[in-house]
């Protein structure tokens, strides 16, 4: 895991609020993957970007949630107007291409809605 | 019907005993097969990869694949405490998106 960055690591929010994420890709990596995973449960794909483009946002919900990875900076998954059923655990996953069979995982973004 | 089948155990063994992991699958496409171990509150960390059936070798860990079938097992051999994790099974088609299975807990006891 080491070397795909996110942070905050812990984040609580209130109902209504807004929550973003930020993940900054192992270097040399320019595809970047969103999951959630909530409790006792396995990791669901969200969106799959990459640099100045999103190429697959199938396990997005459609509205409150969007993600971003511009040409600077970190990729942002940002989700609007939280609610107690966003509380998870948020992973970002990166790749040097996009056919790689070896993606690495940051250590989460755990998210709590109170 | 998932995708991916993972019994969510916990799954219990004592220091030194061969554990046994399993996945079943519906999608015969899935070619690419991985397992991951998720230590509590940590992110997924990779410990196999294959694409083929057949046996994998790293180490304690094996990982067989029977395509026929559509059943994947990862074998961990002289099980330690430091195994105890989330165990979870991932495959995906030729293109990037990994399918996870639901994962399975292990506890290995001193």
């Amino acid at each position: 895991n080491a070397g795909v960055m996110q942070n905050p690591r812990h984040l609580v929010r209130r109902r209504g609020q807004e929550a973003r994420l930020r993940c900054s890709p192992m270097k040399g990596h320019s595809h970047v993957y969103w999951y959630r995973q909530l409790p006792e449960e396995g990791l669901k794909f969200m969106v799959y970007l990459q640099k100045e483009n999103i190429i697959d946002e199938s396990g997005m919900p459609k509205e409150r949630f969007s993600a971003e990875f511009p040409k600077e900076g970190p990729s942002i998954l940002r989700i609007q107007q939280v609610v107690r059923g966003d509380s998870a655990a948020y992973f970002c996953a990166t790749a040097p291409g996009n056919t790689g069979n070896t993606i690495y995982f940051g250590e989460g973004s755990w998210l709590t809605v109170v | 019907q998932k995708e991916v089948e993972q019994d969510p155990g916990p799954l219990s063994v004592p220091e030194g005993a061969i554990v046994s992991l399993n996945c079943t699958y519906s999608n015969s496409a899935f070619q690419y097969f991985m397992w991951y171990r998720q230590y509590s509150r940590k992110g997924p960390e990779l410990l196999m990869y294959t694409y083929s059936s057949g046996n994998k070798e790293d180490g304690r860990f094996t990982a067989q694949v029977d395509k026929s079938s559509k059943y994947i097992s990862l074998f961990i051999r002289d099980s330690q405490p430091s195994d105890s994790a989330t165990y979870l099974c991932a495959m995906k088609y030729s293109s990037y998106k990994l399918i996870f299975g639901s994962g399975t807990r292990l506890l290995v006891r001193p």
